[in-house]
């Protein structure tokens, strides 16, 4: 289970305050990933990066923000603009090589927005 | 883009039973098709995957087998037991660094 973290497990905020998730990872992977998970909608992307300094939207990126200024670590800030937060995110992160390779989720957060 | 369909969305058998899962996917290029299994409040964890070059392959009481023409690839897992009840996702990639896209999920409850 270990590699990589997310922090904090639970999270709480009033709606119209911006929220940062912590994504850590020491598994030297270059590529990492945030997903949002609800129930019966499987695992949706909201970003993801490559390499440092770079990332992209996925499908699901408006209301989220992202910075990669460490291979290590790849904060998902949920800010007021995000409709409908309450939700439980995962970070993955993966080996870059010439096949794809697996990709390890994080325990998730789990945030509740009221 | 990709898109992932995943069927069916809940499953129940009996324990000893065989589960099938399947998945199709739209985009020709996808060569990576791995499954994931959720338990309850917990990350998911790969279980198999396979690629392209292979049809089927197996591990223990779980294998996957891919159709590349018809597209669709599905997960059976034999001699269900109590705890193999967890949410299973399919997935499908067609290049290094780019992200997975997956399927909804699916329940599978095995009952003793």
């Amino acid at each position: 289970d270990g590699g990589i973290t997310q922090s904090p497990k639970y999270l709480f905020r009033k709606e119209g305050q911006n929220v940062t998730l912590s994504c850590e990872q020491n598994l030297n992977h270059d590529a990492m990933y945030w997903y949002r998970q609800d129930p019966g909608q499987g695992l949706r992307l909201i970003y993801y990066s490559q390499i440092v300094n770079d990332f992209q939207k996925g499908d699901i990126a408006e209301g989220y923000s992202v910075s990669r200024e460490k291979k290590e670590s790849f904060p998902l800030t949920v800010t007021s603009a995000q409709k409908n937060p309450t939700a439980f995110y995962l970070c993955a992160s993966q080996f870059r090589g010439g096949h794809v390779y697996e990709q390890y989720f994080g325990p998730g957060t789990r945030l509740t927005v009221t | 883009g990709e898109n992932v369909e995943q069927h069916p969305s809940t499953l129940s058998v009996q324990e000893g039973d065989s589960a099938v899962i399947k998945c199709t996917y739209s985009d020709s290029a996808s060569n990576y098709f791995p499954w994931y299994k959720q338990e309850l409040g917990k990350r998911p964890q790969l279980i198999i995957d396979i690629r392209s070059n292979v049809g089927e392959k197996k591990d223990q009481r779980i294998a996957v087998t891919l159709n590349k023409t018809a597209k669709h690839f599905s997960l059976h897992i034999t001699e269900t037991q109590p705890e193999d009840s967890a949410v299973y996702f399919c997935a499908a990639s067609y290049q290094a660094g780019t992200a997975l896209i997956f399927g909804k999920g699916t329940t599978l409850s095995v009952s003793s």
